[in-house]
């Protein structure tokens, strides 16, 4: 299975600013994913990034907010624009490879 | 809309104490269903797919089984360090993402010694 490490592992913000997280795969993958998982919520996934093309993001999930690049095969990133309390959550990303597996995920605070 | 759910929030078993989880979804179509295993501060680990009704997969303890409505996740004779809580996934066929798991909120599962 595919190894997955994301940076920062946690971070503690204030409200307004924005934070990108990193996420370094192991192989090259075709498909990135990027979940949040807020506090006693289900998992949700926010947007897939393929290398090459424009992310494509989930109902309720925008551009302006998650911004994504994927510049290559084996790395990806996501930014929390514009922070608010209720962006407080752990985002996780996630590729398939035969089956899907998540990093360890950041875990974000937002004052 | 696809939906999972997952009984009990929370599971309390002694060491030993055989038990089952239960994951109810509702899906226009079904691609797959997964378990996965996640303890505090990680996440989530992959245990299993099923994709048809009346298959079955066991790892260890723990067997999967899933109907056309339900997935249990059978866990035998646990032992503490088979403590965490345990999250059920759906993947739909069609849609605007191949492969988007829709997730329950989980069973947060303690095993006492």
């Amino acid at each position: 299975s595919a190894v997955i490490s994301q940076k920062p592992s946690r971070d503690i913000c204030q409200r307004g600013t924005s934070l990108t997280i990193q996420c370094q795969v192991d192989s090259q993958v075709t498909m990135m994913f990027w979940y949040r998982q807020q506090p006693g919520q289900s998992l949700t996934l926010i947007a897939t990034a393929n290398q090459g093309s424009e992310a494509t993001y989930e109902s309720g999930f925008v551009i302006d907010k998650f911004p994504i690049s994927r510049p290559n095969l084996t790395f990806s990133t996501l930014t929390v624009s514009n922070m608010s309390p209720e962006d407080s959550s752990i985002y996780l990303c996630s590729v398939v490879q035969h089956e899907q597996f998540f990093g360890p995920g950041t875990r974000l605070t937002v004052l | 809309e696809d939906q999972v759910t997952q009984s009990p929030e929370a599971l309390r078993l002694q060491e030993g104490e055989s038990s089952s989880l239960n994951c109810s979804y509702t899906v226009s179509g079904l691609r797959g269903l997964f378990w996965y295993r996640q303890d505090p501060g990680k996440g989530p680990e992959f245990l299993f797919t099923l994709y048809s009704a009346g298959e079955e997969k066991e790892k260890e303890r723990l067997k999967a089984t899933l109907t056309k409505k339900e997935s249990f996740l059978h866990i035998t004779a646990p032992k503490p360090e088979d403590s965490a809580t345990y999250l059920c996934a759906v993947q739909a066929v069609g849609g605007g993402s191949n492969y988007k798991l829709t997730f329950g909120k989980g069973t947060l599962l303690t095993v006492n010694p």
